[in-house]
């Protein structure tokens, strides 16, 4: 299994573009996060799914952002519009619910 | 509201010198909590978890109720010890919380 698989690995934009990120959890596992590290901040917690459903999406910092899992081996996290403060490497992470989070390697965003 | 906290930023110290990083929680229920690491281009990964009470890689972490503290502890530091330590506490629903993160730097 290569792990958790996120794309794109660098996406560079301007202020006011659309990004979406991408991930494909480790097959067979039933949890998938998104967070977000800054150096400020770490690492917050975003919104995590559990069999493909939203559980918890407080972290989401606003409207502007959405995430969405239409299926148990993929996952989207969009910035609409991106602002130059969404800047940071976001992770995907998936689990089988034993505390053990995968993580992938991470999408570094960059908004000019 | 439930929390992790890593009061150190960044933690210098020599080859052979103990090591200490702090964690801090805040939690009302039982806690499980856990260690992860980041060392230089490399995926964040579980280094160890209270439950197991094991040594992993020579570091040790002992939950301390009364203190409410998880501090990770290794007393010889390496310099492939150098990385990003993140304490993190799983609440409801397998919900992971991370602290700040500790950046540990190991001098030769």
């Amino acid at each position: 299994d290569a792990g958790v698989i996120q794309s794109p690995r660098h996406e560079v934009t301007e202020m006011g573009q659309e990004v979406t990120l991408r991930c494909k959890p480790i097959s067979g596992h039933n949890s998938l996060f998104w967070y977000r590290q800054t150096m400020m901040r770490g690492l917050e917690l975003l919104i995590y799914f559990n069999n493909n459903v939203p559980i918890d999406d407080s972290g989401m910092p606003e409207d502007r952002f959405s995430a969405k899992m239409p299926n148990a081996s993929f996952s989207t996290l969009k910035i609409q519009p991106s602002e130059p403060r969404d800047s940071a490497v976001y992770f995907c992470a998936s689990s089988l619910s034993t505390g053990e989070l995968f993580f992938g390697e991470g999408s570094r965003l960059t908004v000019l | 509201a439930q929390r992790v906290t890593q009061p150190e930023k960044l933690l210098s110290v020599f080859k052979g010198a103990p090591v200490e990083l702090k964690c801090n929680y805040s939690y009302s229920g039982s806690p499980e909590l856990f260690w992860y690491v980041q060392y230089s281009r490399q995926r964040l990964q579980l280094l160890l978890r209270h439950i197991s009470r094991e040594s992993i890689k020579g570091f040790t972490a002992d939950l301390n109720k009364g203190e409410t503290s998880f501090h990770l502890k290794k007393p010889f530091a390496q310099e492939e010890d150098s990385a990003m330590y993140y304490c993190a506490l799983m609440e409801y629903g397998n919900k992971l919380v991370f602290g700040a993160g500790t950046i540990l730097r190991v001098k030769s």
